[in-house]
């Protein structure tokens, strides 16, 4: 149990382009979701948690409107890349928490390139 | 704010020998999990032990322990008769256990452990 899919695997876009990923609990319901933001060879860097049905909280020096997140279900939640830029290339990973459980189970994250 | 320290960047074992990466953290709560995580070149995060920090007892997974010093704050995690398939990162992890603290998982910046046949 608790399995946690991402869709796409991995994505490559235009520059100016917008792309969504997405982030599914498969086996259970996911009250809090999290986005992180691995660079190659570095550790994981939270972006934003959410909770199913309310707004996102950022983390300091994300920008919200680049990188929007709905928490639209609880199964259910998605990152869009707005207007991407090569450097936003990187590897986004995503987790997501039982109601009153401590543990996160991780998505097998989502490759961006953006040319 | 809570800080978690891996000061050890890479690390080798042989095969079936054992080895032990280390973790700090800094903290001024009193109840928080520890976590160790792998992650294997497919970049999927493996959840490998837990530890609840009023607990006393040392965590312990098949060949996968870890020692767990409150006072000093330290966190290692030992891996007995290792095996090539353990060749990844490792990255400790915190999080706080207060009734209404934080969710987040805070990371240190991970150990790469290759292991040689």
């Amino acid at each position: 149990g608790a399995v946690v899919s991402q869709h796409p695997s991995w994505v490559i876009c235009k520059s100016g382009t917008s792309v969504k990923i997405e982030c599914r609990s498969l086996d259970f319901q996911a009250t809090t979701m999290f986005w992180y933001r691995q660079f190659p060879k570095q550790s994981l860097m939270l972006m934003a948690t959410s909770n199913e049905g309310s707004k996102a909280t950022y983390e300091q020096g994300v920008e919200k409107d680049k990188f929007l997140i709905n928490h639209a279900s609880l199964t259910l939640s998605t990152l869009t890349v707005t207007s991407a830029h090569p450097e936003d290339s990187s590897f986004y990973i995503c987790s997501a928490s039982r109601q009153a459980s401590y543990e996160q189970y991780f998505g097998p994250g989502t490759r961006l390139t953006v040319t | 704010a809570q800080t978690v320290t891996q000061s050890q960047p890479e690390m080798s074992v042989q095969e079936a020998e054992t080895v032990t990466l280390s973790c700090t953290y800094d903290t001024s709560e009193s109840d928080y999990y520890l976590f160790w995580y792998k992650q294997p070149p497919s970049r999927q995060m493996i959840l490998v032990i837990r530890q609840e920090a009023y607990k006393q007892q040392n965590a312990t997974e098949n060949r996968f322990s870890v020692n767990f010093q409150k006072a000093a704050k330290s966190f290692s995690l030992k891996i007995s008769d290792s095996q090539l398939g353990d060749a990844a990162m490792y990255f400790c992890a915190y999080r706080s256990a207060n009734q209404g603290g934080s969710e987040k998982l805070v990371f240190g910046k991970g150990t790469k452990l290759t292991v040689n046949p």
